[in-house]
């Protein structure tokens, strides 16, 4: 156990819809980082925040955003959901400055 | 930027036996660089990491990686395999400037065969 968590482990939706997901960091944890994988794009970071603010973006599309809220747990919002959204999405979070994550199990989202 | 190759997609070995999985990096600037399992149905968990020092790095399950800076690589071992081992093996990099966003190889999975 990682001791990050993340809801809902699956989710079914229709294209067109929007969904959040949601993650709570380790305790004490001020970065939280989200993460697409898919069969063929494989791992991508999509966003970081730290302590509420946005860090960092990768590859994250204008259809989706996130927010850290102030009791540090994070949540990713995607919009005008596509097949091609389908994947695993990972929230992992870090406390000290090495880049060393610790990742939820994931939330599986599949868009029909 | 940052990217990763994992030269092997797949990689099937006998228990016991030793194993190495591949992994070489391209980067402009200092990273760190980790080793990540990801079992069937589960999350990543870090395996091993290369930070400063040593370059020869031993992680959980037995396994180890040698950092070589002149080849950009990070090769990770293990002597004798088991079947439990068989999982999704990812390199990662992370600079060790501001930016700690991991940049992740495409995987390498190993499967061990009874």
């Amino acid at each position: 156990d990682s001791g990050v968590t993340q809801t809902p482990k699956h989710l079914i939706t229709a294209t067109g819809q929007r969904v959040t997901l949601r993650c709570s960091p380790r305790s004490g944890d001020l970065s939280v980082y989200w993460y697409q994988q898919s069969l063929d794009q494989g791992l991508q970071f999509l966003i970081q925040y730290y302590n509420g603010e946005e860090r960092a973006k990768g590859n994250i599309l204008e259809r989706f955003s996130a927010q850290q809220f102030p009791d540090l747990h994070s949540e990713l919002n995607l919009s005008s959901l596509e097949l091609g959204d389908s994947a695993l999405y990972f929230c992992a979070s870090s406390q000290k400055n090495t880049g060393e994550l610790f990742f939820g199990e994931g939330s599986r989202l599949t868009v029909l | 930027a940052q990217s990763v190759t994992q030269l092997d997609s797949q990689v099937p070995v006998f228990e016991e036996a030793p194993v190495e999985l591949r992994c070489n990096y391209s980067s402009s600037v200092s990273v760190y660089l980790f080793w990540y399992v990801q079992y069937p149905n589960q999350g990543l968990q870090l395996l091993l990491k290369y930070l400063s020092g040593s370059t020869l790095v031993k992680g959980i399950n037995g396994f180890e990686a040698e950092f070589n800076k002149s080849q950009t690589s990070f090769h990770l071992r293990k002597p004798s395999v088991h079947i439990s081992d068989t999982a999704e093996y990812f390199c990662a990099v992370s600079p060790t400037g501001s930016a700690r966003q991991l940049t992740f190889g495409s995987g390498t999975q190993l499967t061990v065969l009874p």
